[in-house]
């Protein structure tokens, strides 16, 4: 199946500082990204939906000046978690669905873990 | 997307097979049944998916009844690193349609 990389797999900063998360589909174009947000033993939340050459959807209650997505080219979509505070740290997903497979068929990254100290 | 219902948790042995059912009352014309499967601090990975009767893969098959409310994914043999969560999807596929996710079920195998 499709591959979806993060970078990078675990990030450590410290409260104020911001920290980028990449996301790339490695052997498949993606015009559509999606960010996930999973807190220990709980489910994955939808951050927002990453579109390639506009702007992103964010999910209700997720902040858009806080979390800034970039999806610049068909295969790299970047998180940025700006004024990091310790509330921020979680293990963050994203995911891209591959156009020439299933009709639902949608692939995740490992997750990046970050925690704010 | 549909709201899915699924148990918070099953225990089961190694050689045993183990069969998660989920229930979508609410699912559309256009859905599709997902299944995906996550290890701790892992992204999930995809099981299987269906749109009707059986589906059967390498790794699971899917049953889902004519009327599609409900569906169940059959694990045969599970083994200790079947210990995972699993959450099952409804959705339409549409490439910009983000999957949401339910609870899951926590599946734990003993030896």
């Amino acid at each position: 199946g499709a591959v979806v990389s993060q970078h990078p797999s675990w990030v450590i900063c410290k409260s104020g500082t911001s920290v980028k998360i990449e996301c790339r589909s490695l052997d498949f174009q993606a015009t559509t990204m999606f960010w996930y947000r999973q807190f220990p033993k709980q489910s994955l939340m939808l951050m927002a939906t990453s579109n390639e050459g506009s702007k992103a959807t964010y999910e209700q209650g997720v902040e858009k000046d806080k979390f800034l997505i970039n999806h610049a080219s068909l295969t790299l979509s970047t998180l940025t978690v700006t004024s990091a505070h310790p509330e921020d740290s979680s293990f963050y997903i994203c995911s891209a669905r591959d156009p020439g497979q299933g009709a639902y068929e949608q692939y995740f990254g490992p997750g990046t873990r970050l925690t704010v100290t | 997307l549909a709201k899915t219902t699924q148990p918070i948790s099953m225990d089961s042995y190694e050689g045993q097979e183990v069969n998660i059912t989920c229930s979508h009352n609410n699912i559309a014309t256009n859905d599709y049944i997902t299944w995906y499967q996550q290890f701790p601090s892992q992204g999930p990975r995809f099981i299987i998916q269906g749109y009707k009767t059986k589906v059967t893969n390498e790794v699971a098959s899917l049953f889902i009844p004519a009327d599609r409310k409900s569906s169940t994914l059959s694990l045969p043999r599970v083994s200790l690193s079947d210990t995972a969560v699993y959450y099952c999807l409804v959705g339409d596929g549409q490439a910009g349609t983000a999957l949401i996710f339910g609870k899951g079920t926590t599946l734990s195998v003993s030896s």
